[in-house]
C-alpha cells in the first residue's frame, strides 16, 4: 500500500542544470499537485492536474514544467536550475469531483541548487 | 479570494495539558476545512475535516477541532498532550474548485 511515491529523495544539482522530479500514485486518484515547502512559508502550490491530460499553474509556477504522462504518474521539471529552487518538493493526489476528500502526500524530494 | 491565517508560529505545551492550535479563514462560500501534521522528513498527513454538521470534529490520534462560524476559526484541540504530538500542524480550507490553501504551519511543542 505505497500512496504517493516520490523520487528521488535528495539531490543535489548546480546552477542552470535541469531535472525532473517523478511521482506516481497507486490510489486511482484523479487529482495530483506539485508543492515547495519553505521554512516560514508554509505550502505553496506549483502546478496541479484535476485530471489525466490537464495541468494547470499554481501560485508559484515559474521555472517549473509538468506532466501528466498518465493517471498515475505526474513529473515536475526544472530546466534551468536556480539557488531560489533550493526546497523540498511535495507531490499529492485527491480524488478529484469530491471537495471534501483529503490530499494524500509523498514524503517529499529534498532539492539543492548550488 | 479564500485564505487562511494560523496566528502561532509556535506553541509549547506542557505533556499532559490540553493543547490548541489556532486557524482562522475566510471564504465567500461555505468552507471545506482540514488540518494536516507533518513529522520530520516526512509528507503532510491527514487529521480531520470539517465539511458540514457537527461543530465538532473527531479525527487522528485523540485530536479534535472546533468550528465556529461566526469567529470564522478552525481550532485544532487535544484534552491531553503527549510528547509525541511534537511536530508541524497545518491548518487547510477549499472552496469548491480543486485546490487546497494551507497555512503556513504552526510548530507544537510538547515539553515533557
Amino acid at each position: 500500500n505505497a500512496g504517493v511515491t516520490q523520487t528521488p529523495k535528495f539531490q543535489v544539482l548546480k546552477t542552470g542544470q535541469s531535472m525532473t522530479l517523478q511521482c506516481a500514485q497507486d490510489m486511482n486518484h484523479n487529482s495530483m499537485y506539485w508543492y515547495r515547502q519553505d521554512p516560514g512559508m508554509g505550502l505553496r502550490l506549483i502546478y496541479y492536474s484535476a485530471s489525466e491530460g490537464t495541468t494547470d499553474k499554481g501560485e508559484v509556477p515559474n521555472g517549473y514544467n509538468v506532466s501528466r504522462l498518465n493517471k498515475r504518474e505526474f513529473s515536475l521539471r526544472l530546466e534551468s536550475a536556480a539557488p531560489s529552487q533550493t526546497s523540498v518538493y511535495f507531490c499529492a493526489s485527491s480524488a478529484h469531483g469530491d471537495s471534501n476528500q483529503p490530499q494524500h502526500f509523498g514524503d517529499g524530494t529534498r532539492l539543492s541548487i548550488l | 479570494a479564500q485564505s487562511v491565517a494560523q496566528p502561532e508560529d509556535q506553541v509549547n505545551v506542557a505533556e499532559g495539558n490540553p493543547l490548541t492550535v489556532k486557524c482562522t479563514y475566510s471564504v465567500s462560500g461555505n468552507p471545506y476545512l482540514f488540518w494536516y501534521v507533518q513529522y520530520p522528513n516526512r509528507g503532510l498527513q491527514f487529521l480531520l475535516k470539517y465539511i458540514t454538521g457537527d461543530n465538532l470534529v473527531k479525527g487522528s490520534y485523540g485530536f479534535e477541532a472546533e468550528f465556529n462560524k461566526s469567529q470564522t476559526s478552525f481550532h485544532l484541540k487535544k484534552p491531553s498532550a503527549l510528547v509525541s504530538d511534537s511536530a508541524l500542524y497545518f491548518c487547510a480550507v477549499r472552496e469548491g474548485d480543486d485546490k487546497i490553501i494551507f497555512g503556513k504551519g504552526t510548530r507544537l511543542h510538547i515539553l515533557p
